[in-house]
């Protein structure tokens, strides 16, 4: 299975500054068909998973526009520009280029 | 969009679940769809998917020949049918919309699945 390791695992972050978070993959997640599938999901504490980024950059609707994804081939980033209290809570990377889909520890993003 | 699973409660090692997951607000026979379960302080672990008609399911290896996803586009409604439980299956079993290789765009709030003697 093709392996997702995010970093940090912890990431404490003053409100208002920026944030990133990687995520790296055991192999390239560009498909035959030229897609590359990379999705970042936020969990806020007690809440379901919720998409915020599909194929590593492309931000779905009602996300704030201070996320951003980017990155290619194995090696992939979220940015938040200006982070604020609602943004705390989990965040994962997950591809769904190989199967089985896989999913990064997840980060852990909390106010100083 | 609503995704509502039920199904979930403590089951002993060796017994069986049917988790349900009742949908509206979209088209569902159109949707491929999926389960994936987030056992406690975990991270998420895909579990199955299944595509617009039924016909094609995958399964993950650790839940294949235990576990199987089906659905029933008349009721809107998605299935698990899980046997042979373990204690390691303990888990919120979320259901969600399956739009594109994963991109999972729509979740509902889980189940729990608590596997014990």
């Amino acid at each position: 299975d093709v392996v997702m390791t995010q970093s940090p695992l912890s990431l404490p972050v003053t409100l208002g500054q920026p944030a990133s978070i990687s995520c790296k993959s055991s192999q390239s997640l560009v498909h035959s068909n030229g897609n590359t599938y990379l999705t970042w999901f936020q969990q806020r504490p007690g809440q379901s998973p919720r998409r915020l980024i599909y194929k590593v950059s492309n931000r779905d609707s009602g996300v704030p526009d201070r996320f951003s994804g980017s990155g290619s081939g194995a090696d992939f980033t979220l940015q938040i520009t200006r982070v604020e209290a609602e943004d705390v809570g989990l965040y994962y990377c997950m591809q769904g280029t190989i199967w089985p889909p896989t999913f990064g520890q997840g980060t852990k993003v909390e106010i100083k | 969009v609503q995704l509502v699973e039920s199904g979930g409660g403590l089951v002993q090692p060796g017994g069986s679940l049917r988790l349900s997951c009742i949908t509206s607000g979209f088209t569902f026979r159109d949707s491929w769809m999926a389960w994936v379960r987030q056992a406690p302080g975990r991270s998420l672990e895909w579990v199955a998917n299944i595509n617009t008609d039924g016909n094609t399911v995958y399964h993950v290896d650790s839940v294949k020949g235990r576990f199987s996803i089906s659905r029933d586009n008349a009721k809107n409604s998605l299935y698990l049918q899980m046997n042979s439980l373990r204690a390691d299956d303990s888990a919120v079993y979320f259901c969600a919309t399956d739009p594109d290789f994963g991109a999972l765009d729509s979740w509902g709030q889980g189940t729990l699945v608590s596997v014990s003697s």
